[in-house]
């Protein structure tokens, strides 16, 4: 079981936009940065998203992210088959004095 | 261009020692930390712990904590992690990854490696 609560899976059809959802508490979200990852199976995982919203160098402006209270938001406008992936949350938790992921979200672009 | 190529896919017997690595390149190894991530089959995400090669110090997630060792070789810009006494329930892809601190608490990872499976089967 994750400290970070997220959806199983989200889909969209292509062009369209999506969210996904990233719920903790006070000792993690609240009082910490988020930073979101992309991940295909196989490969090695993508910072997409740190600091709750700011875009590492050679991300798209497609990826966007938010935070409020103990949860979190990763946004993408535009959607390509080539964003299909798993995406994680993740932040510092401060009760557990460590870094904690969500469950993971398993996109579909339909 | 920074890099992290992890060592290949293993398969052991439960009991057995283990030690995987991630060779790393394209920034100065001193100056940044380390870690590893685990995922278990079908499951997410899991910090296990960070090295700081410039002086080893090491932080572990409690979870993690006697569980495996993680160390740094500077000479060849290389972070290791091993288990004295492999179990099935170890058995999963770990990554490394570069992480960012600030007052010591990882705020991201901004690098990954490319994962090791460990399969841990009698």
């Amino acid at each position: 079981q994750s400290v970070l609560t997220q959806p199983p899976s989200v889909s969209a059809a292509p062009g369209q936009k999506v969210t996904i959802s990233c719920s903790g508490s006070s000792s993690n979200i609240g009082n910490n940065y988020v930073s979101w990852y992309q991940h295909l199976p196989g490969t090695a995982p993508t910072l997409v998203i740190h600091d709750n919203d700011k875009r590492p160098s050679g991300i798209s402006d497609r990826f966007s992210g938010s935070r409020s209270g103990t949860s979190a938001t990763l946004g993408i406008t535009g959607l390509q088959t080539g964003d299909e992936a798993d995406y994680y949350c993740g932040t510092w938790d401060s009760s557990l004095s460590a870094a904690v992921f969500g469950g993971g979200t398993q996109l579909t672009v339909l | 261009e920074v890099q992290l190529v992890q060592s290949g896919a293993e398969v052991k017997k439960p009991g057995e020692s283990l030690k995987i690595s991630c060779k790393t390149s394209g920034y100065s190894f001193n100056d940044f930390w380390i870690g590893w991530v685990r995922q278990m089959p079908g499951k997410g995400l899991e910090w296990m712990g960070i090295i700081y090669p410039d002086d080893s110090d090491t932080r572990y997630s409690p979870s993690f904590q006697g569980q495996v060792t993680i160390s740094a070789d500077k000479s060849i810009t290389t972070a290791y992690l091993q288990w004295s006494s492999l179990k099935a329930s170890d058995t999963a892809i770990y990554y490394c990854a570069r992480p960012s601190l600030v007052r010591g608490e990882v705020r991201n990872f901004d690098y990954w490696g490319q994962g090791t499976l460990v399969t841990v089967s009698s």
